[in-house]
């Protein structure tokens, strides 16, 4: 258990609203990263953050923002949310394996776009 | 050409058989491998790292071919509750730890 929660769990939104998804961790990691999956495209990167008020862009980032006020949150945000932008959404830590770096997943946010 | 490419399957097999999953990448300088499983509606998790000598975690064995850019994964002995997908990853060298993740192979295994 990598200590990851994101919240909500579950929203469903409409087009032209603004959206703040939150990730919550307890062991002190540095690095935290947002992703997306959809069908057909498994997980790709959205933005990732290397520290407080650190952060850089994924590669699919645009319609995205994020802030990393605390070590232990980091929050994405849709500014304006689109109907493609309907997908789960995972936030994850960096974490080491022997000498190598793996990533630990929170249990993700399920949002639908209408 | 993709990065992380997998055959997204489903497989399906009868409890006790044994498969295997492969998957190629195209980084010639990926130095870490790795399988995650995915069950239904979870967040992924780490099954285990794939090393250049193979590696075997009771009926799992990873193996990795650096000539030909190529990761396995066999499972012995299949069991119900190894119905899931699995994502073969790969790392992209950098500070960050970038990770390159295949969209996944389902497995079904049926009684």
């Amino acid at each position: 258990d990598a200590g990851i929660t994101q919240s909500p769990r579950h929203k469903v939104t409409e087009t032209g609203t603004p959206v703040t998804l939150r990730c919550h961790q307890t062991e002190n990691h540095r690095y935290m990263y947002w992703y997306r999956q959809d069908p057909g495209h498994g997980l790709r990167l959205i933005h990732y953050s290397y520290g407080v008020k650190d952060t850089d862009k994924g590669e699919v980032s645009d319609g995205y923002s994020v802030s990393r006020s605390k070590t232990e949150d980091f929050l994405l945000t849709l500014e304006s949310a689109t109907s493609s932008q309907t997908s789960v959404y995972f936030c994850a830590i960096k974490g080491s394996l022997d000498w190598q770096f793996v990533k630990y997943f929170g249990p993700g946010t399920r949002l639908t776009v209408l | 050409r993709k990065e992380v490419e997998q055959d997204p399957g489903p497989f399906n097999v009868p409890e006790g058989a044994t498969v295997a999953f492969n998957c190629t990448y195209s980084n010639s300088a990926s130095q870490s491998f790795f399988w995650y499983r995915q069950d239904c509606r979870k967040e992924p998790k780490l099954l285990m790292s794939v090393y250049s000598s193979g590696n075997e975690d009771g009926r799992f064995t990873a193996q990795l071919n650096r000539a030909s850019q190529y990761i396995s994964l066999l499972i012995r002995d299949s069991k119900l509750s190894d119905s899931a997908t699995y994502l073969c990853v790969v790392n992209i060298p950098s500070n960050t730890g970038k990770l390159i993740f295949g969209q996944g192979t389902t497995l079904q295994v049926k009684p």
